[in-house]
């Protein structure tokens, strides 16, 4: 079984500022892909991120990095330069030897002007 | 490339009512998945078609639950018997073809429907 972790239930930045979301997981699967979405208040998710388990630098698309850490399971979300666009839930998820992507609970991001 | 996209944007009904929603994936993708969300909870796997195919069913979506994906194309979830439990957003997504799933297949999300049930 696969589970994912978010302790954070809300977070605050200053805009410009960096944050990190924190992100856990578990699974028995050696192969695995890690993933961040973004649902604004409009509902749709938003693919941000991707990194695979293989993987050995660690993924960055724009403002947005991922911490990987495979001995700890951890799979951080950085955000640099935060935007006030940047406010909405942030959802780690994870896909490992089936088809389901799981998803954590999601952590809620405000950014202060 | 237009996007996933679900209709209605908002459902309310009362217990007891059949709801259905549609859902038009991005059309060069052969793959749709059906999730839920409750509030303050991430999204839950219902179904998953491959093509025309349902290949599984959670175990969360009870009898009265029905999902179609007629000709590999759209897709509707149908509810029966609403309860107030069902009260949820409903996401559908879409992924590219390809014969096998990969870790690292990124899923394409439509906005959802939001359904309450008095």
């Amino acid at each position: 079984a696969q589970k994912i972790t978010q302790t954070q239930p809300g977070m605050f930045v200053q805009e410009k500022e960096a944050v990190t979301l924190d992100c856990t997981y578990d699974t028995s699967d050696q192969s695995y892909g890690l993933f961040w979405y973004k649902q604004p208040s409009s509902g749709e998710m938003i693919f941000l991120i991707y990194q695979g388990s293989y993987d050995e630098q660690n993924a960055t698309e724009g403002r947005y990095s991922l911490n990987f850490q495979k001995a700890r399971k951890s799979a951080n979300l950085v955000i640099s330069a935060s935007q006030l666009g940047d406010s909405a839930m942030y959802f780690c998820a994870m896909r490992g030897s089936n088809y389901k992507l799981t998803f954590g609970k999601g952590t809620l991001l405000t950014v202060n002007p | 490339d237009t996007g996933v996209s679900q209709d209605p944007r908002h459902k309310i009904t009362k217990r007891g009512q059949n709801v259905t929603f549609r859902c038009d994936p991005i059309s060069e993708h052969n793959r749709l998945y059906w999730y839920r969300q409750t509030l303050g909870q991430g999204p839950e796997f219902l179904t998953y078609f491959q093509n025309e195919a349902q290949l599984e069913k959670s175990r969360l979506l009870s009898d009265r639950f029905s999902a179609e994906r007629p000709k590999g194309s759209f897709s509707t979830l149908e509810i029966q018997r609403t309860e107030q439990g069902d009260s949820a957003m409903y996401l559908c997504a879409s992924s590219p073809r390809g014969s096998q799933v990969a870790t690292n297949e990124k899923l394409f999300f439509g906005s959802g429907t939001q359904l309450s049930v008095l």
